[in-house]
């Protein structure tokens, strides 16, 4: 079974840009979470998704945004960007909603510069 | 944000030894904790997960323990190989009036194996 993809796993952006980061949840998952890794704050909820309507939001800006597909991928997207949102952005997916193990992917390094 | 990032405490062990990582969390409602394993350049990976029903439980080379009096999970590595050299994260998933997939992270424990 593949896991769970996101793509692109690199990305170089200009400040006032904006950003769209994919994520394709494992075959057969309807959960997807979020969230954001930096060497200052650690590992941070973003949002989380399921059954394409956003079940709950981290303590984020207007800026960070997402959506999920009626096939479970979900994208997420950043708009006028700054130099604070470099990062590693990584999608988790679970089967269901509640305790149950979620899957990480690889990430998307993202840098804004 | 709720995740504290401080600088990353390091446990540095003996290949063959045996690794215990604690972690405190934070919601007492918490119901599921798990601990990830992230090596550099990649997404956490699942080790072990254990809910706020039971107080112990076993993988392979691995066992979780949780203490809810105190809100204390550890994590215990049995003949620690250098392949188990990576960060180590606790999580809990709280609860919000209802089923959530928010996990709330710890700051991660940086393990380095001796050979």
């Amino acid at each position: 079974k593949a896991g769970v993809t996101q793509t692109p796993r690199y990305l170089i952006k200009t400040r006032g840009q904006q950003v769209t980061l994919s994520c394709s949840p494992i075959s057969g998952h309807r959960s997807v979470s979020w969230y954001q890794q930096t060497p200052g704050q650690g590992l941070q909820f973003l949002f989380e998704y399921f059954s394409e309507t956003q079940r709950n939001k981290g303590n984020f800006p207007g800026r960070f945004s997402g959506r999920q597909f009626s096939n479970s991928r979900s994208e997420m997207n950043v708009s006028t960007l700054e130099l604070g949102d470099s990062a590693l952005y990584l999608c988790a997916s679970k089967w269901r909603q509640g305790g149950y193990e979620a899957f990480f992917g690889q990430g998307t390094r993202l840098t804004v510069v | 944000g709720e995740s504290v990032g401080l600088h990353l405490p390091t446990l540095s062990v003996q290949e063959g030894d045996n690794s215990i990582i604690n972690c405190a969390y934070s919601n007492s409602a918490s119901d599921y904790f798990i601990w990830y394993k992230q090596e550099s350049g990649k997404g956490p990976q699942f080790i072990i997960d254990i809910r706020s029903n039971m107080d112990k439980r076993q993988g392979q080379r691995v066992t979780v323990l949780l203490n809810k009096t105190v809100k204390h999970l550890s994590l215990q590595i049995a003949a620690t190989q250098p392949g188990d050299s990576a960060v180590y994260f606790c999580a809990e998933n709280p609860l919000y009036g209802g089923a959530t997939n928010k996990l709330i992270f710890g700051t991660g424990t940086l393990l380095a194996v001796q050979p």
